[in-house]
């Protein structure tokens, strides 16, 4: 059981330069978000999914996209990766059905956009 | 609308004696309540949660916690810290029929603990 995955752990990019940060679930959850981690701040949530073929804004959605085409992958894609995105990324996946809702993470992706 | 406190960024105990990390939550719906634990440069694990059964909630490595609804509060005891507990603590509020905001983390607590 892999529960969610994330790809890859650690990433320097340039500042102008896209890249995509992947996530896949093989727990059938219908929900999923992207959180970005930035010291004293806690947890932001970017965007977030409640199926495929679903998504929507979070707190901090600027400069991010996302899709939804499964139910098993929600990647996230860096457009323009500029300074200001250099954080920890955390994907999530949980069971929206049920009163259960535990929220099942990924280990990270560690950004840094020089 | 839902939101959390974390009223504590920074708690540092001794080894062997209580812990307490305080979380206050606002839910229009009755909400799930979850404590996750970050050690540093790993992802999150979860400590315990709340879904409305019982109040008392038992979870990993010895933590509980206890569901004051009159309070509003979810605070996260132990009874004897360890070393290997310091790490950063995040309470997470999940309104089940809510999708605009979800799931809401606190801005953390960093738990210390002294020899």
């Amino acid at each position: 059981n892999a529960g969610v995955t994330q790809t890859p752990k650690f990433q320097v990019l340039k500042t102008g330069q896209s890249m995509t940060l992947q996530c896949a679930q093989d727990m059938n959850h219908e929900y999923m978000s992207w959180y970005r981690q930035d010291p004293g701040m806690g947890l932001r949530l970017i965007h977030y999914s409640v199926g495929a073929g679903i998504t929507d804004q979070g707190e901090v959605p600027n400069g991010y996209n996302v899709s939804r085409s499964t139910t098993e992958d929600f990647p996230l894609r860096l457009l323009s990766a500029a300074p200001s995105q250099t954080s920890v990324y955390f994907c999530a996946s949980s069971d929206d059905r049920g009163s259960e809702n535990t929220i099942y993470f990924g280990e990270g992706s560690w950004l840094t956009v020089v | 609308a839902q939101s959390v406190t974390q009223l504590d960024s920074h708690v540092s105990v001794s080894e062997g004696t209580p812990v307490l990390l305080r979380c206050n939550y606002s839910s229009s719906y009755s909400p799930s309540l979850f404590w996750y634990v970050q050690h540093p440069n790993k992802g999150l694990q979860l400590l315990l949660k709340y879904t409305s059964a019982a109040t008392l909630v038992k979870g990993i490595n010895g933590f509980e916690a206890e569901f004051k609804k009159s309070e509003t509060s979810f605070h996260l005891t132990k009874p004897s810290a360890h070393m290997s507990d310091a790490a950063e603590y995040f309470c997470v509020v999940s309104a089940q029929y809510s999708s605009a905001s979800k799931i809401i983390f606190g801005s953390g607590t960093r738990l210390s603990i002294r020899p």
